[in-house]
């Protein structure tokens, strides 16, 4: 069973500070999506990394995929308060077939 | 265009009863997957179908089970439903198991 582990579990920071959430395995993914879940919501797909090394950026947030693909983190920058809400990552093994999700990183950003 | 949708959106059942979760999926996506998100932790895997055949499952009991429809839309079946199924049922559509997948808004069931 191929695993994800977040952290940090819970995150609060006031506005504009900046933030690392990461997530990490033991394992190799064939890939690794990052997602944002508010509340009573389903996620929403934030990246999709496929590279060991790569980079992607979206506006404040910048995604990073470890060279092993075992690991990636996000960077928030100048955090916002509707940047607050469930961080989770999800990779696919390397068959293509089974999708593993972490536990989540709680963001609460503070006006 | 729509999203996945997924009804109903609340459900309370009691000890024992059974409970089928439905699931449409965004129009052109041949697949659907089921979640259960326990409360506090990340979403867990239960089902993937594709064009009507079961293409993945996870560690869930047999109470558990699914179908796909000649639609492409879905139904998650519990059995037997204990407190412990208590959760957000998510279903997410893509194009194709291992395309980028898309979840709806979950349907919480509460299990008294």
């Amino acid at each position: 069973t191929q695993l994800l582990e977040q952290s940090p579990q819970f995150l609060s920071i006031q506005e504009g500070e900046n933030l690392t959430v990461y997530c990490n395995s033991s394992s190799v993914f064939s890939s690794l999506q990052w997602y944002r879940q508010e509340p009573g919501e389903g996620p929403v797909l934030l990246v999709t990394v496929v590279t060991g090394g790569e980079v992607k950026k979206l506006k404040r947030l910048t995604f990073q995929f470890g060279d092993a693909r075992k690991d990636s983190s996000l960077h928030i920058t100048a955090a916002q308060p509707g940047d607050t809400g469930l961080y989770l990552c999800a990779g696919r093994d390397n068959y293509g077939q089974n999708f593993v999700f972490g536990p989540g990183t709680r963001l609460s950003v503070l006006p | 265009d729509a999203g996945v949708t997924q009804s109903p959106t609340h459900l309370i059942k009691t000890r024992g009863q059974h409970v089928t979760l439905r699931c449409s999926p965004i129009s052109g996506h041949k697949s659907v997957s089921w979640y259960q998100q326990v409360l506090g932790q990340g979403p867990q895997f239960i089902f993937q179908y594709y064009e009507k055949e079961e293409r993945g499952r996870g560690n869930f009991p047999d109470r558990f089970s699914a179908r796909q429809f000649p639609n492409y839309s879905s139904e998650l079946n519990v059995n037997a439903l204990l407190l412990g199924d208590s959760a957000l049922y998510l279903c997410a559509s893509s194009l194709s198991p291992s395309n980028e997948q898309f979840f709806g808004p979950g349907t919480r069931l509460t299990v008294l």
